[in-house]
C-alpha cells in the first residue's frame, strides 16, 4: 500500500535555528507532493507543493522542500524558526492515478522555544 | 463562500447515537473529501467525490459510515450507532478541477462519543 513516513514525531528547536522535518514516501513512478501546517484549534493550512518543475520548491513563511525521487524524500527546511512556526506539520502525497486522493503522513510537532 | 464550512464544530454524542457532520464546499469546487484525524495521529482518507462520478468509498472503516453529496453542492458523513473510538475530528477538503491541486480543508468538526 502507498504511504507516507514521517519519522520525527516531535522536533524541539530553539528560536533562529535552522530546522528540518523529514518525510519519505513510497517508491512510485508519479507523485505530487504537499506539506501542510496545522495550527492549534485550526484547519489545514498549505506551506508549498511540488507538482513538476524545479525539485526545489519554496513556500510561504520562509520554508522550502526539495523533491529526492532517488531518495523518495521530500525534506521540509527552514533556516531560522520563530515561536509563530510551534505547529504541527503533514506531510502528503497524490500517487497518481490513484483518484487524486492525498495521503498523509502522521504529522511532526514542532516546538520552538526561546 | 469564501472557504470550506463544517458544521457542527463541535458534538458530543452519547455511544450508539448516530450523527450527522455537514460539510459546505468552496463554491464551485467539483471535488470533496472527507478526512478523519485521531487525536496524535494523521489524517486518514475516508471518502471521495468527484461531480457525478460514484465516489470512493474505500477509506470508510466499517458500513456503519456513509456520506453523500448532491451535485456539487453540500455533503454530509453519518454515522450509526456511534462507538468511543470514532471520537476524532473529522476534516472535509474541496478542489477544484483546476490542474494546481489546491485543496481547501475546514475546520473541522470535533466529535467526542461518550
Amino acid at each position: 500500500a502507498q504511504s507516507v513516513t514521517q519519522l520525527d514525531s516531535q522536533v524541539p528547536v530553539f528560536e533562529e535555528a535552522p530546522v528540518e522535518l523529514r518525510c519519505n514516501y513510497s517508491s512510485s513512478v508519479s507523485v505530487y507532493l504537499f506539506w501542510y501546517v496545522q495550527y492549534p484549534n485550526q484547519g489545514l493550512q498549505l506551506l508549498l507543493k511540488y507538482l513538476s518543475g524545479s525539485t526545489l520548491v519554496k513556500g510561504i513563511n520562509g520554508f522550502e522542500a526539495e523533491f529526492n525521487k532517488s531518495q523518495t524524500s521530500f525534506h521540509l527546511r527552514k533556516p531560522s524558526v520563530h515561536i509563530s512556526d510551534t505547529a504541527e506539520y503533514f506531510c502528503a502525497v497524490i500517487y497518481t492515478g490513484g483518484g487524486n486522493k492525498l495521503t498523509f503522513g502522521t504529522g511532526t510537532q514542532l516546538k520552538v522555544e526561546l | 463562500g469564501a472557504g470550506v464550512s463544517q458544521s457542527p464544530s463541535n458534538k458530543v454524542t452519547e455511544k450508539g447515537k448516530d450523527v450527522e457532520l455537514r460539510c459546505d464546499p468552496i463554491s464551485g469546487h467539483t471535488a470533496l473529501y472527507w478526512y478523519r484525524q485521531r487525536l496524535g495521529q494523521g489524517l486518514e482518507f475516508l471518502i471521495y467525490f468527484q461531480g457525478n462520478s460514484a465516489p470512493d468509498k474505500s477509506g470508510l472503516p466499517s458500513d456503519r459510515f456513509s456520506a453523500e453529496r448532491t451535485g456539487e453542492s453540500v455533503s454530509t458523513l453519518t454515522i450509526q450507532r456511534t462507538q468511543q473510538e470514532d471520537s476524532a475530528v473529522y476534516l472535509c477538503a474541496s478542489r477544484s478541477n483546476e490542474g494546481n491541486y489546491g485543496y481547501t480543508f475546514g475546520s473541522g468538526t470535533r466529535l467526542t462519543v461518550v
